[in-house]
C-alpha cells in the first residue's frame, strides 16, 4: 500500500534554529498538508496546499513557517528561529482529491532545547 | 470551525472483551476518518467512512451523517489495539477537525 514517507523521524534543536522537516507524499496526490500534535494534546492543522500554493492556513501557521514543494516529489515545512513551545509531532498527509480520504505520514518528533 | 467530541476518554479493557467508541461532530461533513494512533505515535488510518457502514476484520464503523455521529467498534480486542482512536472530520477538503481521542488500553 503507498506510503507517505517522513524524515527525520526524531529532531533534537537549540531553541532560534532553523529546522526543515521533509515528506514524500504518495506519488500521484495532488493535495498536501501538515498537521502538528503537541504532547498529550489533539492534532491540529497547520496548512494546506495544492497547485504550488498555499490553500488554506491556520492561526498556527505564522511567518515563522513556510511550505515548499521544490521538486515533482518532496514537500517540506520549514520553521525559523525555533521556539520551546515549537516541539510536537509534525505530521504530513497527502490526498488524491479534495474530498477523498487523507493518508498521513509516521510524523516527525521535533524536540527543541 | 467543526467541534468534534469523543467519548469516552478513557477506556480499559480486558482482551477479548467488545468496545465502542463514538464521536460526535456539530456541522454536516462530507469526509470522515478513524484513525489509531500507536505508543510510537504513527497516525494509522482506520477508515475513511462519511457515510454507512464498513468493516476490516475485528474492526467496523458506522457514520450516520444526518444525526452527526460515527461509531467505531472493536470486537475481541488485542493487546495490539491499545492507543487512541482519533476520529477526524472536514467539510472542505482543506483542513481536518481532530476530536481529542479514545485512549484505549487492553490489559491481558
Amino acid at each position: 500500500e503507498p506510503e507517505v514517507t517522513q524524515t527525520p523521524s526524531h529532531q533534537v534543536t537549540q531553541m532560534g534554529q532553523e529546522v526543515i522537516l521533509r515528506c514524500v507524499p504518495i506519488s500521484n496526490h495532488l493535495y498536501f498538508y501538515w498537521y502538528r500534535q503537541i504532547l498529550g494534546q489533539k492534532v491540529e492543522f497547520l496548512v494546506s496546499f495544492y497547485n504550488n500554493e498555499i490553500s488554506e492556513k491556520s492561526e498556527i501557521f505564522d511567518d515563522q513557517f513556510s511550505v515548499e514543494r521544490p521538486d515533482g516529489s518532496n514537500f517540506t515545512l520549514k520553521i525559523r528561529s525555533t521556539k520551546l513551545e515549537d516541539s510536537a509531532m509534525y505530521f504530513c498527509a497527502s490526498s488524491g482529491a479534495r474530498d477523498y480520504g487523507y493518508t498521513f505520514g509516521s510524523g516527525t518528533r521535533l524536540t527543541v532545547v | 470551525g467543526i467541534q468534534v467530541e469523543q467519548s469516552p476518554p478513557d477506556l480499559i479493557l480486558q482482551e477479548g472483551a467488545n468496545s465502542t467508541l463514538r464521536c460526535n461532530f456539530s456541522d454536516s461533513v462530507n469526509n470522515l476518518q478513524w484513525f489509531h494512533q500507536n505508543p510510537w505515535g504513527q497516525l494509522i488510518n482506520l477508515f475513511y467512512i462519511p457515510s454507512g457502514t464498513k468493516q476490516n476484520g475485528r474492526l467496523s464503523a458506522t457514520t450516520v451523517a444526518t444525526e452527526r455521529y460515527s461509531l467505531l467498534y472493536i470486537s475481541s480486542s488485542q493487546t495490539t489495539d491499545s492507543g487512541v482512536y482519533f476520529c477526524a472530520v472536514t467539510n472542505t477538503g482543506n483542513q481536518f477537525y481532530f476530536g481529542t481521542g479514545t485512549s484505549l488500553t487492553v490489559i491481558p
